[in-house]
């Protein structure tokens, strides 16, 4: 399985908090994702990122921001939460962009 | 905007039974499709990934096919076992900017 771990697990927080997760990678690979899952949506990409400090919006990246100054980490931040981003978070790499992507346990977060 | 559907949403089958899960796209301009099983809690397995140019790709008891004109994929699972419960999503890739697009996923019973 690729090295990929999601931090926290879990997270439970209130609305307007700020609140940042974590994908952390020992792959090298260039390209990493986050998705949100949502019951009958599928994922949807929020951000990515293919190289140390460049990355791009995805499909639902209002509310949302990332930064990646280290090949091995990526941190999307939600500057203030709301319930509507209650989801469950998935982070992504791949070693060329056309390739299979490899995915994270999850961050399942909850905002009161 | 790639719109990937996949139905029905889920399937309950006797162990033994042979699966057919089907997957939908509205643009048939796609550089790859890629199908992955999600187990509850965890995150997402890459099953196959075909490639455009191709017409099926096949590892063990899972065959995929995939027929870019009709915009369509058609996953068979042969010999269904309780292991393979799980929910099996695909997604395809765009030539334009090698994003994925997600499906909603099949959620799939074996039962003993």
């Amino acid at each position: 399985d690729a090295g990929i771990t999601q931090s926290p697990r879990h997270k439970v927080t209130e609305t307007g908090t700020p609140v940042t997760l974590r994908c952390h990678q020992t792959e090298n690979h260039r390209y990493m994702y986050w998705y949100r899952q949502d019951p009958g949506h599928g994922l949807r990409l929020i951000h990515y990122s293919y190289g140390v400090k460049d990355t791009d919006k995805g499909e639902v990246s209002d509310g949302y921001s990332v930064s990646r100054s280290k090949t091995e980490d990526f941190l999307l931040t939600l500057e203030s939460a709301t319930s509507s981003q209650t989801s469950v978070y998935f982070c992504a790499i791949s070693g060329r962009d056309r390739q299979p992507q490899h995915f994270g346990d999850g961050t399942r977060l909850s905002i009161l | 905007k790639q719109e990937v559907t996949q139905i029905p949403a889920a399937l309950s089958v006797p162990e033994g039974e042979n699966l057919v899960l089907n997957c939908s796209f509205t643009d048939s301009a796609i550089y790859n499709l890629q199908w992955f099983r999600q187990d509850p809690g965890k995150g997402l397995t890459s099953l196959l990934l075909i490639q455009s140019s191709q017409r099926e790709q096949t590892s063990g008891r899972l065959n995929a096919s995939l027929d870019k004109s009709s915009g369509r994929s058609t996953l068979y699972i042969a010999a269904s076992q309780p292991g393979d419960s799980a929910t099996y999503l695909c997604a395809v890739i765009s030539p334009n900017d090698y994003k994925l697009s997600f499906g909603a996923g099949t959620t799939v019973t074996v039962r003993a």
